[in-house]
Formats: C-alpha cells, structure tokens, sequence
C-alpha cells in the first residue's frame, strides 16, 4: 500500500514561471512533512518542511502549501530557475523518525 | 561538519559475494537511517536507529541484509550473499531527533554482476 503519492512524475517549466508538485498521504498518523531536492550523484536534500498545525510555509521561493483535511501537500516555486532543475521528494514522517517517500518529480527548467 | 560520511562511494561485485557498506554520522546525531534507492522502487527506508539500538528494520528485504550500529559514530549495512537485484544507490542519513532534519550522505552505488 503506497502511503504516499507524487504527482507528475516530470515537469518541464520555463525560467521565471511557477513550478508545482503535488502530494497526497492517506494515514493520519503523521505528523511532519519534508521536502526533499536531489541533484544527479547526490543524497537527496531537506529544502524545506511543514508541521500539521499550520497550511503554509514559505522560505524564499519556495512554498508548501497544507491541506490536513484534503491530506494533501503541495510545494510551489516561484520564479523557478534552471538551477532548480532537480528531482524533488515530499516524504511523510511519523512521531518516531519513520520516513516515507514520494515517488519523486523531475524538474526541469528551461532557460 | 564533514557531514555524513559513506564508503565506499562505488561498489562493483560478483553474485554471491558479501557486500559492506559503511556510514558515518554527523557527530551528536542519534538518528541514523539507511535507504536503498532505485528507478524502480524509488527511495525505500530499509531500516533505522535510534541511539544505535534498531527502531524499525521492516523495510530490510530480505534476510540477507543485515545491519549494526556498534556505536554512536559507525554503522554497517551488510548483504550476503549479493544478487543483481541488489543493485542500486544506498544512502545513510543521519538526524538529530526523529523529526530533525536528515543529513544524507553522498551515497554508495552498488553493482552486482
């Protein structure tokens, strides 16, 4: 049973435009979700994490976006940069340390 | 910090053979994870520690995989024997807390032939 699904699988953006992936869970037992970026070669990255209690984080461009009754999460990139070209994982976490990953998005930003 | 540390950063092997995998965590951390990934299973959490004592280990595939914390700062993740199904990227994370921030480290690529 997949308790977390990524969606797209692939998003090609132009530079200067909005990037979104999106995520929805289906166990309510967790209780913090991350944001992973991972370049080719390398370990996957914390970019940036929300708790339950609150619908949005922002840092930078970077943005979630939390929907606890919908059990969906969103991550959104303003003014995305070819930089920002990498693979993204939103994962969900239990109390106790245990993660979960989301299949992953392919970004990919075009000059 | 030098961050979290893996070696062997590549692995080519033979079906059959034992392979280890080794991981040092940042200094103070008292989470280490180790994950597996590929194209088609994705990240997948094989197992964790806390304070070097197994947490959770249901994700370890199969008997063949084994894995020991014997102290704060060194960790193992042992397969015996390897298989081609085997092969894949394997990550160490470490954190401080269950919910801190996982530091991965730069991974081990495993090829089993």
């Amino acid at each position: 049973q997949q308790q977390v699904k990524q969606s797209p699988q692939s998003l090609i953006v132009q530079k200067g435009g909005i990037s979104i992936i999106n995520c929805a869970y289906e166990n309510t037992a967790f209780d913090y979700f991350p944001w992973y970026q991972q370049f080719p070669g390398k370990g996957p990255a914390l970019l940036i994490a929300i708790r339950p209690d609150v619908s949005e984080k922002k840092e930078g461009r970077f943005t979630i976006s939390f929907n606890k009754s919908a059990k969906q999460f969103s991550l959104h990139i303003m003014d995305s940069q070819p930089g920002d070209s990498a693979t993204y994982f939103c994962a969900v976490n239990t109390n106790a340390g245990k993660s979960t990953f989301g299949d992953g998005t392919t970004l990919t930003v075009k000059p | 910090d030098a961050g979290v540390i893996q070696s062997p950063r590549h692995e080519v092997t033979e079906m059959g053979q034992e392979v280890t995998l080794r991981c040092k965590p940042i200094s103070g951390h008292d989470y280490l994870f180790w994950y597996r990934q590929t194209m088609m299973r994705g990240l997948e959490l094989l197992i964790y520690f806390n304070n070097n004592v197994p947490i959770d280990d249901s994700g370890m595939p199969e008997d063949r995989f084994s894995a020991k914390m014997p102290n704060a700062s060194f960790s193992t993740l042992k397969i015996q024997p390897s298989e081609p199904r085997d092969s894949a990227v394997y990550f160490c994370a470490s954190s401080f807390g269950g919910q801190g921030t996982q530091y991965f480290g730069p991974g081990t690529r495993l090829l089993v032939l």
